[in-house]
């Protein structure tokens, strides 16, 4: 089965400067999260989201940051404006909401703000 | 906020040596997750243990739940250079819905 696939694999903008990142999940995988890890710590998830709805957004810096999953299949990550804080690799991961487990990450977007 | 700690935060080793690594976490879980990330990569998943169980292998890993001590371990036996990487414990929530990260351990695998 084909893995989550996530674009860009690089970005690198200026700060104040707006950019995007997409997910495509597995198919059929109700369940997609967005999370942000910065060099030298863990993932930390921002929003979850159950098929095309929000089901936690707690971490998310709403002022800056935005997602949405329409139809509930894709999703894009947005922030705007960007802060050099926002370094770091954006993994998106689904899971099939059915049963199992398993959690398939992509292999995420690195973003350099500069 | 994250789940817990883990330790060591590195760990450096020979080749054919064991190596260690502990996590532990706050709330009450549905199961823990072991992770490996090469640099640059994304997250591969190791292995699960679901919080009714206390110890489970996969090849040359093994990973112990005390849920009492809200701990986890996770053994390499025989490490080689190939295992150089980051590892990560994740807890599942009660309900099994959502991942939280450990800060990881950095393993290095001298060969």
């Amino acid at each position: 089965e084909a893995g989550v696939a996530q674009s860009p694999r690089y970005k690198i903008i200026e700060k104040r400067q707006s950019v995007a990142f997409w997910c495509n999940p597995i198919s059929g995988h109700a369940t997609l999260y967005w999370y942000q890890q910065i060099l030298g710590q863990g993932p930390k998830l921002l929003i979850q989201f159950q098929n095309n709805g929000v089901v936690d957004d707690s971490q998310l810096p709403k002022d800056r940051f935005s997602a949405e999953r329409l139809k509930g299949v894709d999703s894009t990550l947005k922030i705007q404006p960007a802060k050099l804080e926002d370094s770091a690799v954006y993994l998106c991961a689904s899971r099939d909401s059915e049963g199992g487990y398993g959690y398939t990450f992509g292999s995420g977007t690195r973003l350099t703000v500069v | 906020s994250q789940q817990g700690e883990e330790d060591p935060q590195a760990l450096s080793i020979q080749e054919g040596e064991n190596a260690t690594m502990n996590c532990s976490y706050k709330t009450s879980i549905n199961n823990l997750q072991w992770y490996r990330q090469n640099s640059g990569r994304g997250l591969v998943h190791l292995i699960l243990i679901r919080s009714n169980e206390r110890e489970k292998h996969s090849g040359r890993l093994r990973v112990t739940l005390d849920t009492s001590k809200k701990s986890s371990s996770l053994l390499i036996t025989a490490s080689r250079a190939a295992d150089t990487a980051s590892y990560f414990c994740a807890t599942d929530g009660e309900y099994g819905n959502k991942l939280v990260f450990g800060a990881g351990t950095i393993l290095r695998v001298k060969s």
